[in-house]
């Protein structure tokens, strides 16, 4: 596609509830990442994947949180049981893998919200 | 821990002002530092990437420059208009990029 796409846009969840968070990222894009936004923060890194492959999921905050990329392609975020300090803006970012210094190129984000 | 550091939080600028704002890094270890800019509603774009001790980038009215041995690089807006309104976060590192909390800008016509 030409960007990065994430849905929902928004999302109001009951806390206790189960979400899950798209991310479409540009074709051909080898490396996926998630990053977490809570108010007043900066983003902060959640989960890498280099085509179907989690590399690195030290950000992910609790087992509550679960990501995929099953076909290396599209990305699944899934956060279990939420709580009231997983309201954020959950943003994907791709790139082609190809660049040393690492730019990214961002979806709008899902700002989630639990009641 | 790593931290980037980003100052002011935020700033209100009249249109035409020039205005500047800091992002400081760990000065060891350096890989790259990047500028994005994110506005409203919209998805962070990126604006620069430099590597290099001393490099300066320019995008129109907007520059940057970078200092990694003391740790720091500057964000300049020549002449700002109310299209540059915006959040400008600053990123270090390599693939497991650092964020700082961004200077959200605000400029009034």
């Amino acid at each position: 596609g030409a960007g990065v796409s994430q849905s929902p846009r928004y999302k109001v969840a009951k806390r206790g509830q189960d979400v899950a968070l798209r991310c479409d990222p540009i074709s051909g894009h080898v490396s996926l990442f998630w990053y977490q936004q809570a108010l007043g923060q900066g983003p902060e890194f959640l989960t890498y994947f280099q085509n179907e492959a989690q590399l690195d999921k030290s950000g992910l905050p609790s087992d509550r949180f679960f990501a995929e990329r099953p076909e290396g392609s599209v990305s699944t975020l899934k956060i279990q049981r939420t709580q009231q300090e997983d309201s954020a803006v959950y943003l994907c970012a791709s790139n082609d893998g190809g660049s040393g210094a690492n730019v990214l190129t961002f979806g709008a984000g899902s700002r989630l919200t639990v009641l | 821990i790593l931290n980037v550091e980003q100052s002011p939080q935020s700033l209100h600028v009249q249109e035409g002002d020039s205005t500047n704002f800091t992002c400081s890094f760990p000065s060891s270890n350096f890989y790259a530092l990047h500028w994005y800019r994110w506005e409203t509603a919209k998805s962070p774009e990126a604006l620069f990437v430099m590597t290099l001790n001393g490099d300066e980038k320019k995008k129109g009215r907007i520059s940057a420059t970078l200092n990694t041995k003391e740790g720091y690089s500057y964000l300049y807006i020549k002449g700002s208009q109310p299209e540059d309104s915006a959040t400008y976060l600053c990123a270090f590192g390599g693939f497991k990029t650092i964020f700082g909390a961004g200077t959200r800008l605000f400029v009034k016509a």
